[in-house]
């Protein structure tokens, strides 16, 4: 079993759609949890991250950790066409040089 | 700011042949991570440096795949010889120090097919 499971898609939905992505992790040691957004042909860039269980809010994106399921969220609302992009789920565990494990990733269509 | 700049940005090789990679991380970062991504797959980590010292190699294949990271600032990558499973984007990345939440800033990559 990976460390952390993403259904890899691909996920198409109409502009203005709420999307939900989600992610399963297995490693108990995981404390902060994040997600990268990845265009095509560049490289992740971090979206937000989240510490332990709880939501985290940045604009139109909602990031959510339930700890008693190992289940991580994003959620964006008002979907736009350049949200359109692969999604990855990261964490890490609670010591300083740990790498972050990564999903496969979630590859997210937004159609006007 | 200037990003995380790697070179070059394709590269198409036979296997058993050598190849190279370059890095050069965000000025001041102290952390540096070669990432390898396999079509289909989240970024696996082979190796992080913090300045020139390695402080995680334990997923790089040391038997064909080596990195330096000299005076620790640009860093290079090499796979000598390749395989065919080797085709992947390499991607670069560096953060100001290692750390939980120390935001990694990733290079472009560098798309590698191997024939």
């Amino acid at each position: 079993q990976k460390e952390v499971e993403q259904d890899p898609g691909p996920l198409s939905v109409p502009e203005g759609a709420i999307v939900s992505l989600n992610c399963t992790y297995s490693n108990s040691a995981f404390q902060y949890f994040m997600w990268y957004r990845q265009y095509s042909r560049k490289g992740p860039e971090l979206l937000m991250y989240t510490y332990s269980s709880g939501n985290k809010e940045d604009g139109r994106f909602t990031a959510q950790v339930d700890k008693s399921s190992k289940y991580i969220s994003l959620f964006i609302r008002d979907s736009q066409p350049s949200d359109s992009a692969t999604y990855l789920c990261a964490s890490i565990r609670n010591s300083g040089n740990t790498p972050l494990v990564f999903g496969k990733g979630t590859r997210l269509s937004v159609i006007a | 700011e200037a990003g995380v700049a790697q070179s070059p940005r394709y590269k198409i090789i036979e296997k058993r042949q050598s190849v190279a990679f370059w890095c050069n991380p965000i000025s001041g970062h102290a952390t540096l991570y070669w990432y390898q991504q396999i079509l289909g797959q989240g970024p696996k980590l082979l190796i992080q440096f913090q300045n020139n010292g390695v402080v995680d190699d334990s997923q790089l294949p040391k038997d064909r795949f080596s990195a330096e990271r000299l005076k620790g600032v640009d860093s290079t990558l090499k796979i000598q010889p390749a395989k065919l499973e080797d085709s992947a984007v390499y991607l670069c990345a560096s953060s100001l120090a290692a750390g939980r939440i120390n935001e990694q800033f990733f290079g472009p990559g560098t798309r590698l097919t191997v024939l």
